[in-house]
């Protein structure tokens, strides 16, 4: 069964501590893996699409890497503004073409 | 501006009563889907359509109904709404489904 899982649930973080948000997924095949930030009350926005291992795409603070079982959110040097749900979201070769499969979130907060 | 727009935004209703959700995005995409958030659960995909008249099922269907008669459009139908379809749902457009995702501001139904 295609599953998406990610950690830690919740991330606190003081202003300017790097870390890394985890995506694990076990998937027949990978088309595409998807990062999204989600604000309280607001619809997920898109941040990154990777295809393939060893694919790497930053954005200001934030970068993404995928490996052929997962995927890490670095997030360097953190402001505030940065706290959000991150969702990661894949989308699978196999069976179903129109499935996307979202994780449950890691909720970050980056306290000043 | 480029938007993916539903409503109602909040809809309290009673079970068994029809009802629709609508959706409508300005951008000519072709993919379209929709999801229901749940704390705990994470966003899990309802139906999606790959382009007018064509639909398919997402991970928890049962309960909904979905149709694409335009490409801007695609209502979400619950026939016979129970409680166990409160939610906060979202629909979203892309032009592929490995491209970047469009999502609504989401519409938060109770059902009583």
């Amino acid at each position: 069964e295609d599953q998406v899982t990610q950690s830690p649930e919740a991330l606190r973080l003081q202003e300017g501590e790097s870390s890394s948000l985890n995506c694990s997924y076990t998937v027949s095949g990978l088309r595409g893996l998807f990062w999204y930030r989600q604000d309280p009350g607001k619809g997920p926005e898109f941040l990154f699409t990777l295809y393939s291992a060893g694919e790497e795409k930053e954005k200001e603070r934030l970068k993404a890497t995928l490996t052929k079982k997962e995927s890490f959110l670095h997030i360097t040097a953190p402001k505030p503004e940065d706290s959000a749900t991150y969702l990661c979201a894949v989308h699978p070769s196999g069976g179903n073409t129109g499935k996307l499969i979202f994780g449950q979130g890691t909720t970050l907060q980056v306290k000043p | 501006e480029a938007q993916v727009t539903q409503n109602p935004r909040y809809l309290i209703t009673v079970t068994g009563k029809k009802l629709t959700v609508t959706c409508s995005q300005n951008m000519n995409h072709e993919y379209m889907s929709w999801y229901r958030q749940d704390p705990g659960l994470g966003l899990r995909q309802i139906y999606y359509s790959m382009n007018v008249e064509v639909t398919d099922k997402g991970d928890v269907p049962e309960g909904y109904k979905v149709s694409r008669k335009e490409k801007r459009n695609f209502p979400l139908i619950l026939e016979s709404p129970s409680p166990n379809q409160t939610s906060l749902y979202f629909c979203a457009s892309s032009f592929s489904l490995n491209t970047e995702a469009f999502f609504g501001q989401g519409t938060r139904l109770t059902v009583v």
